[in-house]
């Protein structure tokens, strides 16, 4: 089914490790981003991308890479865990704005990463 | 700070009246979407105003954008038990292709 997919649904990192969220989708669209949620917060943008190659910071960046070698692949790395990084992460996707223009594009979300940093 | 406000937090009606939500923003934008999130889940794309656009309707959805105020509302007709989800505003701002900014969401209940 065509659609964000995002791996692992769950994770238990220790303060200070490492770990990548997978972010995959099958729709050739060519923005893609990372958002976290936190009660009350809503969703804040940690990082973004308008097409390969083309990254850029959202509201916050700290402690967290990205890449996007391909289309399809947006992977979040955090470097080096804290607490403060317990979230429910969400990776979503949707066609350029320029071709919102012409249609109803909205983003498209994965399922989401709830991860618990100790 | 985030680019979307929104009023109020949380509504509580009883099914078959008509819901409210109300977002305001602060920079120019392309469009506004509006999300609908069930608890646990991913958010899904409900509908999309343009700049240019005053109105819009998608089956029991109507939203309306005020561009020269800031703000939009989301009107939902005849509220079922379904409906009961958290809703958020979103905007695409017209500087910054591909930065989509959420508001805080407005967590509707709707008692059968």
């Amino acid at each position: 089914n065509a659609g964000v997919t995002q791996t692992p649904k769950f994770q238990v990192l220790k303060t200070g490790q490492s770990m990548t969220l997978q972010c995959a989708q099958d729709m050739n669209h060519e923005y893609m981003s990372w958002y976290r949620q936190d009660p009350g917060m809503g969703l804040r943008l940690i990082h973004y991308s308008v097409g390969a190659g083309i990254t850029d910071q959202g509201e916050v960046p700290n402690g967290y890479n990205v890449s996007r070698s391909t289309t399809e692949d947006f992977p979040l790395r955090l470097l080096s865990a804290a607490p403060s990084q317990t979230s429910v992460y969400f990776c979503a996707s949707s066609y350029s704005s320029l071709r919102v223009v012409q249609g109803e594009y909205g983003y498209t979300f994965g399922s989401g990463t709830r991860l618990t940093v100790v | 700070s985030q680019q979307g406000e929104e009023d109020p937090q949380a509504l509580s009606i009883q099914e078959g009246e008509n819901a409210t939500m109300n977002c305001s923003y602060k920079t120019s934008i392309n469009n506004l979407q509006w999300y609908r999130q069930n608890s646990g889940r991913g958010l899904v794309h409900l509908i999309l105003i343009r700049s240019n656009e005053r109105e819009k309707h998608s089956g029991r959805l109507r939203v309306t954008l005020d561009t020269s105020k800031k703000s939009s509302s989301l009107l939902i007709t005849a509220s079922r038990a379904a409906d009961t989800a958290s809703y958020f505003c979103a905007t695409d701002a017209r500087t910054s292709y591909g930065k989509l900014t959420f508001g805080q969401g407005t967590i509707l209940t709707v008692h059968p």
